[in-house]
């Protein structure tokens, strides 16, 4: 089945203790983003990649890392979590310029 | 900076009522665009895209919309809404830059179906 996975769907931490979200997918995507969902807000773009070893900022950058070692695996690194991280985050994949496809989403919350 | 705007935060219908659900973008060149549904506590999937081509395109569960290049929109419609279309529609932009590759979505718009 194709599909974006991402674990944890959960997460409670607390400030300063690094973390990663993980995200893979199955259908040789070459592009994959991460997106932060706020009340009010939409998605915002976090990071995005065209392709293995190519990754660049997207709008809200700023305390997130990100790599794309595989063209399936994007993982999300949070360094130095704060509580303004408290969000919803979605993983996506698609070809160059066409249907995102989503993951399920992460609910992270920091304390 | 390319931005997109929904200018509805919310939208109220009753069943069997039209809807039309705005989106305007903010761009000269070339784009690609969609319309999202996100139902409640799910994650977002496809309604409808337009990459090339005719300027109405249809979507899943009887949605449609109109690329309007003088106009910079993307309006969402449907003739007769059902409760189950009660969900948060997004509107997105992908815009085609060598500079950069950023798909920028809309704040999102929320449609209430009443009986």
């Amino acid at each position: 089945e194709a599909q974006v996975t991402q674990n944890p769907r959960y997460l409670i931490t607390v400030t300063g203790k690094k973390l990663t979200v993980t995200c893979s997918q199955n259908m040789n995507h070459e592009y994959m983003s991460w997106y932060r969902q706020d009340p009010g807000l939409g998605l915002r773009q976090i990071y995005y990649s065209m392709n293995v070893e190519v990754t660049d900022k997207g709008d809200v950058p700023e305390g997130y890392k990100v790599s794309r070692k595989e063209k399936r695996n994007f993982p999300l690194i949070l360094e130095s979590p704060s509580p303004n991280q408290t969000s919803l985050y979605f993983c996506a994949s698609s070809f160059f310029g066409d249907t995102q496809y989503f993951g399920p989403g992460t609910r992270l919350t920091v304390l | 900076a390319q931005s997109v705007t929904q200018l509805d935060s919310q939208v109220p219908v009753f069943e069997e009522a039209p809807v039309e659900l705005r989106c305007n973008y903010s761009s000269s060149v070339s784009v690609y665009l969609f319309w999202y549904v996100q139902y409640p506590n799910q994650g977002l999937q496809l309604l409808l895209k337009y990459l090339s081509g005719s300027t109405l395109v249809k979507g899943i569960n009887g949605f449609e919309a109109e690329f309007n290049k003088s106009q910079t929109s993307f309006h969402l419609r449907k003739p007769s809404v059902h409760i189950s279309d009660t969900a948060e529609y997004f509107c997105a932009v992908f815009i085609l830059t060598g500079g950069g590759n950023k798909l920028t979505f809309g704040t999102g718009t929320q449609l209430k179906v009443e009986l």
